[in-house]
């Protein structure tokens, strides 16, 4: 089973709306949480990463939060513009004993229309 | 900072014959380099890690006579896709981290690769 999932699968929402998508995770003891943005075709690029004292952290128009107790993670894109469309991947790395191995989500594939 | 090409970004090849992708850290020395494979709608899947100048260690279920990698300096690392087929296509992507696996990864763009 999967130790990191996100919600929902996709999603398609209009040009200069909000959206929030959802990661939940089993990994314990974790290092830290991280959201990537994968373009259609590329690799990951970082747009968070937040240790377990960490409660949220912003990047532009991306806000992360991070509840270590209930272990949910949350990636909020503030008035969407068609450059968002992609697919958006929640990690967990593991830790501290472990070698920080890294547990990926499936990802949430996010279509912005005009 | 913290640039990782791959070349070649697509190929073609047919069945049988042997892929080789390079993955290079730019500005940065890797100590760790990772090999992932993603298939279409699907997570990246961890194939190996591999330590500047040692053998790679590989995750269950990926064969390393298969998946020949290669780490002979600190900004490179090649893997090799020996007698491919097929359903050896995939995106291919690498990784690196600066100072051992428990440091940020950086990813490259990725590598296609369709056997025919």
């Amino acid at each position: 089973k999967n130790q990191v999932e996100q919600s929902p699968q996709s999603l398609i929402i209009l040009e200069g709306k909000n959206c929030t998508l959802q990661c939940n995770y089993t990994v314990s003891p974790f290092s830290n949480l991280r959201w990537y943005k994968q373009d259609t075709g590329r690799g990951p690029v970082s747009l968070t990463i937040m240790t377990f004292s960490e409660n949220t952290k912003s990047n532009g128009r991306y806000t992360a939060t991070l509840d270590a107790d209930t272990k949910q993670s949350s990636l909020h894109i503030t008035a969407s513009q068609l450059s968002d469309s992609a697919s958006y991947i929640c990690v967990v790395s593991e830790g501290p004993d472990s070698w920080g191995k890294l547990q990926f989500g499936a990802g949430t594939q996010v279509v912005v229309t005009p | 900072g913290a640039v990782v090409s791959q070349h070649p970004s697509w190929v073609i090849c047919k069945s049988g014959t042997s892929v080789k992708i390079e993955c290079r850290s730019l500005d940065f020395q890797a100590t760790t380099m990772f090999w992932y494979r993603q298939f279409p709608k699907q997570s990246l899947m961890l194939m190996a890690t591999s330590n500047e100048g040692s053998k790679a260690t590989y995750e269950q279920g990926v064969e390393k006579d298969k998946f020949l990698i290669n780490h002979a300096s600190l900004t490179l690392s090649t893997l090799t896709v020996t007698s491919a087929h097929p359903e050896d296509s995939s995106f291919y992507i690498c990784s690196a981290s600066k100072a051992g696996p428990r440091e940020t990864q950086y990813f490259g763009p990725g590598t296609r690769l369709l056997v025919l």
